[in-house]
């Protein structure tokens, strides 16, 4: 069974403030993959970034960076300098290797970034 | 526009009656995946299709529910004898499967929000 926890249902910042969002993730698959979504008013779920379970380098692109932890199976998601533009649901999800590709999604955490 | 597409983007319906979706995939993917979201909550999966064979169903699709991808191409999600919980935002993905460069990376399209009343 795969489950994913965002802990965070609602978070709200002022701009330029940087914020993290939590994601917790439960599999038995040794292998397996993270991503993060975003989905923005209009409703379309937007790719983020994806990681598989045997690389848990830091990644950075722009003001978001992740930071994926094995040892407490953790994904979190952080946006430095918060801008307006970033308010939106966020989900993590897991795919397991013999989950045949489906992905499990946390239950999201709105942020609010306030000019 | 080469991202998923579906249709409609909006339908109401009355309880008891039929509705259908479309989903288009990106043309190059060979999997296709149909996924249900309700308010304040993060997508659902249902089912999902390589090419033209369903090789999985969550046990969210009732006897109601049939999704056919019958070449490989374009899915459709039909819920019969709709029911109020069956009001939410039907979304569709598609990708390349596991493999490729791409591992299983899903683009996702609009939804269908259904609303029965």
């Amino acid at each position: 069974a795969q489950k994913v926890t965002q802990a965070q249902t609602e978070i709200s910042v002022v701009e330029k403030e940087d914020v993290t969002l939590d994601c917790v993730y439960e599999t038995r698959d040794t292998t397996y993959y993270l991503f993060w979504y975003k989905q923005p008013p209009s409703g379309e779920l937007v790719f983020l970034i994806r990681r598989n379970s045997f690389d848990e380098q830091n990644e950075i692109s722009g003001r978001y960076s992740w930071n994926f932890q094995k040892s407490t199976s953790s994904f979190n998601f952080t946006i430095t300098a918060s801008q307006v533009v970033d308010s939106a649901v966020y989900f993590c999800a897991l795919s397991g290797i013999n989950a045949g590709n489906m992905l499990t999604f946390g239950g999201g955490t709105r942020l609010m970034v306030k000019p | 526009d080469t991202g998923v597409s579906q249709d409609p983007r909006h339908k109401i319906t009355k309880r008891g009656q039929n509705v259908t979706f479309r989903c288009d995939p990106i043309s190059e993917h060979n999997r296709l995946y149909w996924y249900r979201q309700t308010l304040g909550q993060g997508p659902e999966f249902l089912t999902y299709f390589q090419n033209e064979a369903q090789l999985e169903k969550s046990r969210l699709l009732s006897d109601r529910f049939s999704a056919e991808r019958p070449k490989g191409s374009f899915s459709t999600l039909e819920i019969q004898r709709t029911e109020q919980g069956d009001s939410a935002m039907y979304l569709c993905a598609s990708s390349l499967s596991p493999g490729t460069s791409v591992h299983n990376e899903q683009f996702f399209g609009p939804g269908t929000r259904l609303t029965v009343l």
